[in-house]
């Protein structure tokens, strides 16, 4: 299909190792958004795209979390140093334009579990 | 920071009833969406609202932009045991969405 796509669907790591994240977005799609969704919660905001450039992370919990989205197309998030705290599944979203407050169609989102 | 109540958290209701859900928030947002998740997967798009006052329906469903921008319902006619799986409330805070913390249903056959 057509849609937001991401992999792995699921991922192990070990506390400390380092992970990376894939996310596809609707082709043409201007805006791209990572957020990070705890069991029995919704998601929460950590990154923002429009192209390429990264025009919000105020989201990311600490240092070790970085984005980046090169062409304008796909996005990776990293995470570093994966700790206990980190696992969550971890949702992209993209969106037609740069409107404010248009519609945002998520991916399957990528579960990470660190052990 | 922003907030958005969203209830009921679950509820349980017998296959052919209506059901309905609210969000409500202490902040301002020019755009609410409902979202539906089901387990290991992305939450799906549902309905979007853009005006105050706004009616919304897709099918079964039927949202409505609050009058004061601060809430936002959704109804769903005659579920259907389909219907099972987590409702989202999303207001936008800039470009951001602010999600709710979902509403479980439960569709007795």
């Amino acid at each position: 299909g057509a849609g937001v796509s991401q992999s792995p669907r699921y991922k192990v790591a070990k506390r400390g190792q380092d992970v990376a994240l894939r996310c596809d977005p609707i082709s043409g799609h201007v805006s791209l958004f990572w957020y990070q969704q705890a069991l029995g919660q919704g998601p929460e905001f950590l990154t923002y795209f429009q192209n390429e450039a990264q025009l919000d992370k105020s989201g990311l919990p600490s240092d070790r979390f970085f984005a980046e989205r090169p062409e304008g197309s796909v996005s990776t998030l990293k995470i570093q140093r994966t700790q206990q705290e980190d696992s969550a599944v971890y949702l992209c979203a993209s969106s037609l334009t740069a409107r404010i407050g248009y519609e945002q169609y998520f991916g399957p989102g990528t579960r990470l579990t660190v052990t | 920071g922003q907030q958005l109540n969203q209830s009921p958290q679950s509820m349980f209701i017998q296959e052919g009833e209506d059901v309905s859900m609210n969000c409500t928030s202490s902040s301002i947002f020019n755009t609410w969406l409902w979202y539906k998740q089901d387990p290991g997967e992305g939450p799906v798009l549902l309905i979007a609202l853009y005006k105050a006052g706004e009616l919304t329906s897709n099918g079964r469903l039927t949202a409505q932009f609050g009058i004061t921008r601060k809430d936002s319902f959704l109804n769903i006619s005659a579920s259907i045991p389909s219907d099972v799986g987590i409702y989202f409330c999303a207001g936008d805070s800039s470009y951001k969405l602010i999600f709710g913390s979902g509403t479980r249903l439960l569709v007795r056959p």
